[in-house]
């Protein structure tokens, strides 16, 4: 399957700070990027969808301001954590779609994903 | 609010013995796509369905789409220690969003 992958693979920080985490497909052109969050022994929630070049479409709940989405290229989605505070800890997984990536359009690819810890 | 509904939650099994898992769902997907995650790690997506009745092999696993689209099943066949891990099944509401199922975790006895 298409190579997607995330940086970093974890993260420590203090309260207050930002956090960036990055997210590339590697073999492929991916036109919608998707960001996860996911809590110990529970489903991946779906935060957000971005379109290249388009504005992100946030989940209801989701605080857009907090957590701000950038797809400026086809190969390049960043998650930005806001004023990061410890209910913020979790673990973060990006995923890309895009022709070719696939037998179909609709096969979505997940990155490795970044664990953030906020102290 | 949860689409899918996964099960079982959990397996404990005996290597090489076979598994099952299933999913439903009230609503009508066009899609079904199987993926599994390892611990600290994304899921990684295993089979994809697009058909009703579609079944669909890769290697060891089968999965098919359910004629009414609303569900989708995945066996395992001879278990071996990798396959130990969390399975999700996941379907496409609407032309973007995947909804995950709530996983079964599989753990086998060597």
């Amino acid at each position: 399957g298409a190579v997607v992958s995330q940086h970093p693979s974890w993260v420590i920080c203090k309260s207050g700070t930002s956090v960036k985490i990055e997210c590339r497909s590697l073999d492929f052109q991916a036109t919608t990027m998707f960001w996860y969050r996911q809590f110990p022994k529970q489903s991946l929630m779906l935060m957000a969808t971005s379109n290249e070049g388009s504005k992100a479409t946030y989940e209801q709940g989701v605080e857009k301001d907090k957590f701000l989405i950038n797809h400026a290229s086809l190969t390049l989605s960043t998650l930005t954590v806001t004023s990061a505070h410890p209910e913020d800890s979790s673990f973060y997984i990006c995923s890309a779609r895009g022709q070719g990536a696939g037998r179909s359009y609709n096969e979505q690819f997940f990155g490795p994903g970044t664990r953030l810890t906020v102290l | 609010g949860q689409q899918l509904n996964q099960s079982p939650q959990s397996m404990f099994i005996q290597e090489g013995e076979d598994v099952s898992m299933n999913c439903t769902s009230s609503s009508i997907f066009n899609t079904w796509l199987w993926y599994k995650q390892d611990p600290g790690e994304g899921p990684v997506l295993l089979i994809a369905l697009y058909k009703a009745g579609e079944l669909t092999s890769n290697g060891r696993l089968t999965a098919q789409f359910g004629i009414t689209r609303k569900d989708s099943f995945l066996n395992i066949s001879a278990s071996i220690p990798s396959d130990v891990g969390i399975y999700f099944c996941a379907g496409y509401l609407g032309a973007q969003k995947l909804v995950f199922g709530q996983g079964t975790r599989l753990t086998i006895n060597p």
